[in-house]
């Protein structure tokens, strides 16, 4: 059965870093690109940002409004993904998932969610 | 970027209706579309890829069909589990982009 765990979300104040972990399993992590999506209450779904797997360099793609600030990693050896988030702002508060990119490049599986509020 | 549009944002439906729910692109996206599920405090759950393409376990009563920029989800026979968000994404270009939501209640 594929599981993604996030973990590492919580409250920062503006300004700060946060790294989020998603830990997968029931699945040959190290074959799949990775995404992060975000959720807010006002905006909806929201695309962060890929990393493709190893046979692809690890290239990473981002969206516009975290480029620069957000980095994706993986670390393949622990079937693990990263989401290292700086500069934060108040509105990078939100829920961020982690989920599986499939053959045809759309999410087929998604974790339960982190969230991540800016506030001072 | 590539906007996607989605109608109606809610509707409401009886148990053993038939919905659509339309989905539109700004500019062609072949068939790289795909559509979510999500239930209130849950995650998205991925059910159709490829525009009209199921995932595995999903049932039939759900169907997708179009191309290009105009798209359609259906659901026959709404059941009370349907009742949910249904987002449309489209993943034919960077940066990925969903719809704003379509929130299918109870009549």
């Amino acid at each position: 059965e594929v599981q993604l765990v996030e973990s590492g979300g919580g409250l920062v104040q503006p300004g700060g870093s946060l790294r989020l972990s998603c830990a997968a399993s029931g699945f040959t992590f190290s074959d799949h690109y990775m995404d992060w999506v975000r959720q807010t209450p006002g905006k909806g779904l929201e695309w962060v940002g890929r990393i493709r797997n190893k046979a692809h360099s690890f290239t990473t793609e981002y969206a516009a409004s975290v480029k620069g600030r957000f980095t994706i990693s993986r670390d393949d050896s622990q079937n693990s993904l990263y989401l290292q988030m700086n500069s934060l702002k108040t509105e990078d508060t939100a829920v961020y998932y982690c989920a599986r990119t499939g053959v045809h490049s759309d999410q087929d599986y998604w974790g339960q969610g982190t969230l991540v509020t800016v506030s001072s | 970027d590539i906007q996607m549009t989605q109608s109606p944002s809610s509707l409401s439906a009886s148990v053993g209706d038939r919905v659509a729910i339309s989905c539109r692109a700004s500019q062609d996206i072949s068939s790289n579309l795909a559509w979510f599920q999500q239930k209130p405090g849950k995650a998205p759950k991925s059910l159709i890829y490829a525009a009209s393409t199921l995932q595995s376990g999903v049932p039939s009563k759900f169907s997708g069909s179009g191309s290009g920029t105009d798209f359609t989800l259906t659901i026959s026979s709404l059941q009370p589990e349907d009742f949910a968000t249904y987002y449309c994404q489209q993943y034919n270009s960077y940066p990925l982009t969903f719809g704003g939501g379509t929130k299918v209640e109870i009549k």
